[in-house]
This record gives C-alpha cells, sequence and structure tokens, in this order.
C-alpha cells in the first residue's frame, strides 16, 4: 500500500514563526503536492513538484515556499506565519506521467497559527 | 476558481437509500476523479473515469460523465452509516501542467450523512 506521511497531525505556532511540514511518500513518486483545506472553500493548491529539485506554483503560493532535496520528501515552509495561513494541510503523490492516475493522501496536519 | 462545483452541499439520508451527488464543471477534462474525506482525514480515492467514458462502476458506486454538460454525478446504492463523509470531485486542471505532474482541482465537496 502507499503511504504518505506528514510529520504532525496538529500544530500551534506564533505569528511571525518559521514553520517547516514535511511530508514522505514511500512509493517512489515522482510527483508531489501540497494543498491546504478551509471550509467553504474546499481544497486549493500551494505547490507541487514534479521531481527532486523541482517546482511550481499552484493556486495559492503567497506566503509559502517548498522544498524537495529527496524524491521521497516535500516540504513546505511558512516563512513567517500567519493567522491566515490557520487551516488545515494536506500533502500528496502520484506516479508522473498523466492525470490519470489517482493521487494518494497523507492524513493532514491541522495548523493553528496564533 | 474552482473547476468543479459539487451539489448539493450537504446531503442527509437513511441507511440503505441510495446517495446521489453531482458535479459540475467548466473547461474540458481528460478524466474526472472522485475522492471521499473522512472527518479529519486526508482524502481517499474512489473511481477516475475518462473523458471518453460515459458510466463506471466500483462495488456500490456509479459515476456517470456528461462531457456535453461538463457534469458528473457519483451514485451510492444501499449506503451504510461508514459512508459518512464528504466526498469530492477533481479535474485535471491544464494551468497546473508542469513537467508532467498534472495537477487536479478540486471541487469544495458534499458532505453526506447516513442516518442509522
Amino acid at each position: 500500500d502507499v503511504k504518505v506521511t506528514q510529520s504532525s497531525r496538529y500544530l500551534v505556532k506564533r505569528t511571525g514563526e518559521k514553520v517547516f511540514l514535511e511530508c514522505v511518500q514511500d512509493m517512489d513518486h515522482e510527483n508531489m503536492f501540497w494543498y491546504r483545506q478551509d471550509p467553504g472553500l474546499g481544497l486549493r493548491l500551494i505547490y507541487f513538484s514534479y521531481d527532486v529539485k523541482m517546482k511550481e506554483k499552484g493556486d495559492i503560493p503567497e506566503g509559502y515556499s517548498v522544498s524537495r532535496e529527496k524524491k521521497e520528501r516535500f516540504s513546505l515552509i511558512l516563512e513567517s506565519a500567519s493567522t491566515n495561513q490557520t487551516s488545515m494541510y494536506l500533502c500528496a503523490s502520484k506516479i508522473a506521467g498523466a492525470t490519470a492516475y489517482e493521487q494518494y493522501f497523507g492524513p493532514g496536519t491541522r495548523l493553528t497559527v496564533t | 476558481s474552482q473547476q468543479g462545483e459539487e451539489d448539493p452541499q450537504a446531503l442527509s439520508i437513511q441507511e440503505g437509500e441510495n446517495a446521489t451527488m453531482n458535479c459540475s464543471y467548466k473547461t474540458s477534462i481528460n478524466n474526472l476523479q472522485w475522492y471521499r474525506q473522512n472527518s479529519g482525514r486526508g482524502l481517499v480515492h474512489l473511481i477516475l473515469i475518462r473523458s471518453n467514458e460515459r458510466e463506471k462502476h466500483s462495488g456500490r458506486l456509479r459515476v456517470t460523465l456528461d462531457t456535453s454538460k461538463k457534469s458528473s454525478s457519483l451514485l451510492i446504492t444501499a449506503s451504510r452509516a461508514a459512508d459518512t463523509a464528504s466526498y469530492f470531485c477533481a479535474t485535471d486542471a491544464n494551468m497546473y501542467s508542469g513537467g508532467g505532474a498534472d495537477g487536479l482541482t478540486f471541487g469544495k465537496g458534499t458532505h453526506l450523512i447516513i442516518q442509522p
């Protein structure tokens, strides 16, 4: 079974802190994604990566950066956390090549910024 | 902007009844996927239907796709309490194509409650 794990289920940070959210997948998937999920807004794509050291902006990249130094790990970085970044963050991975493959999701990290 | 929009936003039915959720989208697609999310958890893939398919079945799930109307429906037959979850449709979004990593655009979801 594909497994996508996220470093924390719940996280509480203060405004202005630098926050790292880690995601690891064990199926050698080339593509990895970060989404945030907010009530009434659904899932919105923040960043994605199609290979090591490669990244592309999604719908809402402002205030975020990402790092993919190893194939299995994709990190989301909040450079200076703000209260409007309080949200559920979901990581996903998939096989490269086409959209006709499912995305596998991690359990999510619920981040609260106070 | 959202590509897929589910309807209804919320649905409550009795156990054993059938549940139908609809999804509408705006631009042409290669395929459409449905995902389920249990409360506070990650999403789980249910089924994928390609643009040249009209109907697909998987266990108690039946998905239809009408590309002329840009809409899809998900039918869950003989519902069970464990089907209580949020259901999302997702379409491939051309604007996210980068190096072969084609992203998905998700709708806002239908929250389904199965009453015992």
